[in-house]
């Protein structure tokens, strides 16, 4: 089945203790990106990235970190996660980048005390 | 800094009607417009996109009006059911942004009542 799976589902986590997200697609998608979800402000794009190696920054990129050393996997890194991060983050791949159909996954509820 | 405004920010409709959701844009140079539906606890799943080169696009129930003069499109949904209660987001990309840049709205939540 085609799918991003994201890991973890939820995670209560403490200010300052650096923390991962992990993100993969069994597509083979080059395109893949990662955006938070806050109540009256839609999907914000963190960082993006069109291949290996590749990364580049979104719209909202402070504080985060990502890797992109294999096609399939993506990670999400919080070095020092502070309370304003806590949200609801997706992960997306896409074959074809802007104009490609996203394909989200099931997303990460993160809260950071 | 929004670049794209969506409204309303919810809409409660009844079983039949037929929910408008709007979204306004300021960058001339976007030239791909998706919506996109999330039902609770999922991520967002593509509904339809529309070039600015048309002034509708109908998937089944859903369509997209497009008025490239106002920098405004929105999204009709024929015949509501209350299976389509979910959140829809419209997005915005234009060619000066590469990669997977995508920016979106606030979101509307959607509620069909039987």
């Amino acid at each position: 089945e085609a799918q991003v799976t994201q890991n973890p589902r939820y995670l209560i986590t403490v200010t300052g203790k650096k923390l991962t997200v992990t993100c993969s697609q069994n597509m083979n998608h080059e395109y893949m990106s990662w955006y938070r979800q806050d109540p009256g402000l839609g999907l914000r794009q963190i960082y993006y990235s069109m291949n290996v190696e590749v990364t580049d920054k979104g719209d909202v990129p402070e504080g985060y970190k990502v890797s992109r050393k294999e096609k399939r996997n993506f990670p999400l890194i919080l070095e020092s996660p502070s309370p304003n991060q806590t949200s609801l983050y997706f992960c997306a791949s896409s074959l074809r980048g802007r104009t490609g159909k996203q394909y989200f996954g099931p997303g990460t509820r993160l809260t950071v005390t | 800094q929004q670049q794209v405004k969506q409204s309303p920010q919810s809409l409660i409709v009844q079983k039949g009607g037929i929910p408008i959701i709007n979204c306004a844009y300021e960058n001339t140079a976007f030239d791909y417009f998706p919506w996109y539906q999330q039902f609770p606890g999922k991520g967002p799943a593509l509904l339809i996109a529309i070039r600015p080169d048309v002034s509708e696009k109908k998937e089944g129930r859903f369509t997209i009006s497009f008025n490239k003069s106002a920098k405004q499109f929105s999204l009709h949904i024929m015949d509501s059911q209350p299976g389509d209660s979910a959140t829809y987001f419209c997005a915005a990309s234009g060619k000066e942004t590469s990669g997977s840049r995508l920016t979106f709205g606030e979101g509307t939540q959607l509620t069909v009542n039987p």
